[in-house]
């Protein structure tokens, strides 16, 4: 069974600090690894999608980079706002036609 | 393009009745997944379709559970009987051609509540 595991389940961190998730994953056979936001109550907001080709991708504020020999991916968030609370989740595909997902960090910057 | 669209939002409902959830991909979106997220268990992958035609069900929970999709914009999620262990946010996504391989859109979810 694959699995995907980030930790930590929740963060705080106070305003301006610049931060990083992790995501980690059981099988190196990756070959995609999608970043998603969810705000309470709402659905999935999809951030940056790495191929298994690629190193890290970049949007704004947002870096995510992957390590396939090690099975990790990290989301790097750079000067955080309080707009940026809310709960990170990395799904992974191994080839299939689907997604497993981790089940999240709880991110909460304070003003 | 308006994106996933699933209704109802929020549904309400008694043990025992049956519960239709409804999703509209988008637009040219050749790939529909249908997820359940609950506390415990977090997000789990229930069904997904290509081509309006269901690939992999083994997500799904029971056979009181039952996805379709006759068309390419509108597919249904229909739970009869429904259990109070069936509360949960119910989520529809869609993608383009290569299914995973591409990146996945969410719906709003609906929320769904058994009394």
């Amino acid at each position: 069974k694959q699995e995907v595991t980030q930790i930590p389940a929740a963060l705080s961190v106070p305003e301006g600090e610049n931060l990083v998730l992790n995501c980690s994953f059981t099988d190196s056979a990756i070959y995609n690894l999608q970043w998603f936001r969810q705000d309470p109550g709402k659905g999935l907001t999809s951030l940056l999608l790495i191929q298994s080709s690629q190193r890290e991708q970049t949007s704004g504020r947002l870096n995510a980079s992957l390590d396939k020999s090690s099975g990790r991916s990290t989301l790097y968030i750079a000067a955080s706002q309080p707009g940026d609370s809310a709960t990170y989740l990395c799904a992974v595909s191994f080839g299939g036609n689907q997604f497993y997902f981790g089940t999240g960090t709880s991110l909460t910057v304070i003003p | 393009d308006a994106g996933v669209i699933q209704s109802p939002r929020h549904e309400v409902t008694e043990m025992g009745q049956e519960v239709t959830l409804r999703c509209k991909p988008i637009s040219g979106h050749d790939y529909l997944f249908w997820y359940r997220q609950t506390m415990m268990r977090g997000l789990e992958l229930l069904i997904y379709f290509n081509n309006n035609v269901p690939i992999d069900d083994s997500g799904m929970p029971e056979d009181r559970f039952s996805a379709k999709m006759p068309n390419a914009s509108f597919s249904t999620l229909k739970i009869q009987p429904s259990e109070p262990r069936d509360s949960a946010v119910y989520f529809c996504a869609s993608s383009l051609r290569q299914g995973a391989r591409d990146e996945q859109f969410f719906g709003p979810g609906t929320r769904l509540t058994v009394l």
